[in-house]
């Protein structure tokens, strides 16, 4: 079946840690995004792709770091400088000016 | 800077009847609007969309509506079912800002039976 996948639903980090979020997509879809969403708060853009081995910067950028080196995946590493890392992650990927498809998304939690 | 408004965090109706969320938009260059539905812990499922040459566009129960001039769009759920309960989250790109949506912050709709 064609999807998006994020690996894994739920992640604990150690204060200081970096941390990598997966997502994969089968759908052959182009742009892929990168979303944070807080209690009580809408989807805010971390990150966002168009087109392999290119992306750019969202609204919330800082702490964060992606890579596309393949069509399918596009990976968000948390860093140690993202001071308040504690969210709900959501990857999406979309072709242009379509309706973006949205993974399961992943919880992470600094302990 | 909230580009995207949905100044009602939440709404509860009775089942059968109709359902409006609302939105607003300050950035003129947006094209193209969505509205998405999700549950606590999951992704937001795709509802419905419209590009701003319309005014309007249906699908079975969900009807958006765009009012380019006041910047601002309404989803309508008629009837309303139990299963609607969600939060609902609307959102908008710009084809000249490499088409990223930006959300809204949600409107939680609670539909009671």
């Amino acid at each position: 079946d064609g999807g998006i996948t994020q690996s894994p639903k739920y992640l604990f980090r150690k204060e200081g840690q970096n941390v990598t979020l997966s997502c994969e997509q089968n759908l052959n879809h182009d742009a892929m995004y990168w979303y944070r969403q807080d209690p009580g708060q809408g989807l805010r853009l971390i990150y966002y792709s168009q087109i392999v081995n290119d992306f750019q910067k969202g609204d919330i950028a800082e702490g964060y770091s992606v890579s596309r080196e393949k069509k399918e995946s596009f990976p968000l590493t948390v860093t140690s400088a993202q001071k308040n890392p504690t969210a709900f992650y959501l990857c999406a990927s979309g072709f242009r000016n379509t309706e973006a498809f949205f993974g399961q998304g992943t919880r992470l939690t600094v302990v | 800077d909230q580009q995207v408004k949905q100044n009602s965090p939440s709404l509860s109706v009775q089942e059968g009847r109709i359902s409006i969320l609302n939105c607003d938009y300050t950035n003129s260059m947006f094209d193209y609007f969505l509205w998405y539905k999700k549950y606590p812990a999951e992704g937001p499922t795709f509802l419905i969309s419209i590009s701003s040459i319309k005014d309007k566009n249906e699908d079975g129960r969900f009807t958006v509506f765009l009012n380019k001039s006041a910047k601002h769009l309404s989803l309508h759920i008629v009837p309303s079912q139990p299963g609607d309960s969600a939060v609902y989250f609307c959102a908008a790109s710009a084809g000249s800002s490499g088409d990223k949506l930006t959300f809204g912050t949600g409107t939680r709709l609670a539909v009671r039976p």
